[in-house]
């Protein structure tokens, strides 16, 4: 099946800092979803994004389909955006609802 | 607003135990899902349903069992708990081909 992986597994960064997480995938997707998990478990939408650049706020995402990877900007982080951030594809030929996770990059921002 | 409700925030169970996990959605979403989360692991798929008493296996099914009797809800069925399957586990509805959105997330102890 499609794996899916996240670097780095781990990052900290002082406040005001920007940063970039990447996701790789092994094969075509037709739905990429980046989320944030707050210390308290809830999974938080942030981008739903197959293809091409979003942003919000002081997120942006940009997914690269023909190449396999995406992008998640993070700047001028601040302490709230602590927390891991997963993004998840389904694939062509693959169930099509059936999102697979990446493991996540554990995000800790320090005052 | 979009609204997935686990109804079980916190739980301890006996070894053996039945253990029924509710979600509830008010999206009129026809996919909804269950995953469970361990440390490392990242979000593991336990189920998925696309339609009122279709279910389909995800990646780790075994010493699961759903139940979809209305479109709006989703019951995970742990048939005789074991301390292995302590855990997170997260609900998430979603329509075909959009945003996937998950409840708060339901935490299972086995003792």
């Amino acid at each position: 099946g499609i794996q899916v992986e996240q670097s780095p597994p781990d990052l900290i960064l002082q406040e005001g800092a920007n940063s970039t997480l990447r996701c790789n995938f092994s094969d075509s997707v037709n739905n990429l979803q980046w989320f944030h998990q707050n210390p308290w478990g809830q999974l938080i939408n942030l981008f739903y994004i197959p293809s091409g650049t979003k942003q919000n706020g002081r997120l942006s995402a940009t997914t690269v389909a023909t190449e396999r990877y995406s992008l998640l900007y993070i700047s001028s982080s601040q302490t709230t955006d602590s927390g891991v951030y997963f993004c998840a594809v389904s694939h062509y030929g693959g169930a099509t609802n059936k999102l697979i996770f990446g493991t996540g990059t554990l995000l800790a921002v320090q005052p | 607003d979009v609204k997935v409700t686990q109804s079980s925030r916190y739980l301890v169970k006996r070894t053996g135990e039945k253990v029924f996990l509710e979600c509830v959605q008010d999206m009129d979403h026809e996919n909804m899902f269950w995953y469970r989360q361990d440390p490392g692991l990242g979000l593991r798929l336990i189920y998925f349903s696309y339609d009122v008493k279709m279910k389909e296996k995800g990646d780790i099914p075994e010493g699961y069992s759903v139940s979809r009797e209305k479109k709006e809800r989703f019951s995970l069925i742990l048939e005789s708990a074991s301390t292995n399957q302590t855990s997170m586990y997260l609900c998430a509805s979603r329509k075909s081909g959009n945003t996937i959105y998950f409840g708060e997330g339901s935490w299972l102890t086995v003792v």
